[in-house]
């Protein structure tokens, strides 16, 4: 089963406006990342925050990470309609492990 | 240096036959990924190679399902006795150090009639 679990689903706007998207995982980490992923295509990096890190920025990303509620939070500030995709948070857990666990996603919608 | 590639794009296969699967990963990335993605759905973690070591493997890894990677450079992934329910895109990833970001390729998209 997928740790990560992204929350909207689904999540329609208008353009200029922000989205949130919000993350929540069941076993502590080292670190959450944030990805992008086009209609049928690959995924594309956004953001990777460690586990002793609550906040981090790139461009208009703004991603928090709150360790005690296992919770992460996505925000698109001034949305594009090329923001339309796929957001998924991936956690990578601290058990010795290698694999990078997806959840199942928020489909933005941006409407110009 | 093109990223991570991957072939074919597209398979369309009968029930029954077997498919393989090729991924070049960025040059330099001793580390690569397999997943698996339904509509709808995130990735779902196939199997992890460092080098030309697998050092896991998803218990979705059926024993229809083998991964290689011979010479710690690119990867194959093979399907025996292709099913309905293996149609999904399969997805390659690499990345340089542990815990970092990964670079994916553009998938495969499996359909099984």
């Amino acid at each position: 089963s997928q740790q990560g679990e992204e929350d909207p689903q689904a999540l329609s706007i208008q353009e200029g406006e922000n989205a949130t998207m919000n993350c929540s995982y069941k076993t502590s980490i080292n670190n959450l990342q944030w990805y992008r992923q086009n209609s049928g295509r690959g995924l594309v990096h956004l953001i990777l925050i460690r586990s002793n890190e609550r906040e981090k920025h790139s461009g208009r990303l703004r991603v928090t990470l709150d360790t005690s509620k296992k919770s992460s939070s996505l925000l698109i500030t001034a949305s594009r309609a090329a923001d339309t995709a796929s957001y998924f948070c991936a956690t990578d857990g601290d058990t010795g492990g290698f694999k990078t666990i997806f959840g199942a996603g928020t489909r933005l919608f941006v409407k110009a | 240096d093109t990223g991570v590639s991957q072939d074919p794009r597209h398979k369309i296969t009968k029930r029954g036959q077997n498919v393989t699967f090729r991924c070049d990963p960025i040059s330099e990335h001793n580390r690569l990924y397999w997943y698996r993605q339904t509509l709808g759905q995130g990735p779902e973690f196939l199997t992890y190679f460092q080098n030309e070591a697998q050092l896991e493997k998803s218990r979705l890894l059926s024993d229809r399902f083998s991964a290689e990677r011979p010479k710690g450079s690119f990867s194959t992934l093979e399907i025996q006795r292709t099913e309905q329910g293996d149609s999904a895109m399969y997805l390659c990833a690499s990345s340089l150090e542990r815990w970092t970001e990964a670079f994916f390729g553009q998938g495969t998209r499996l359909t099984v009639v």
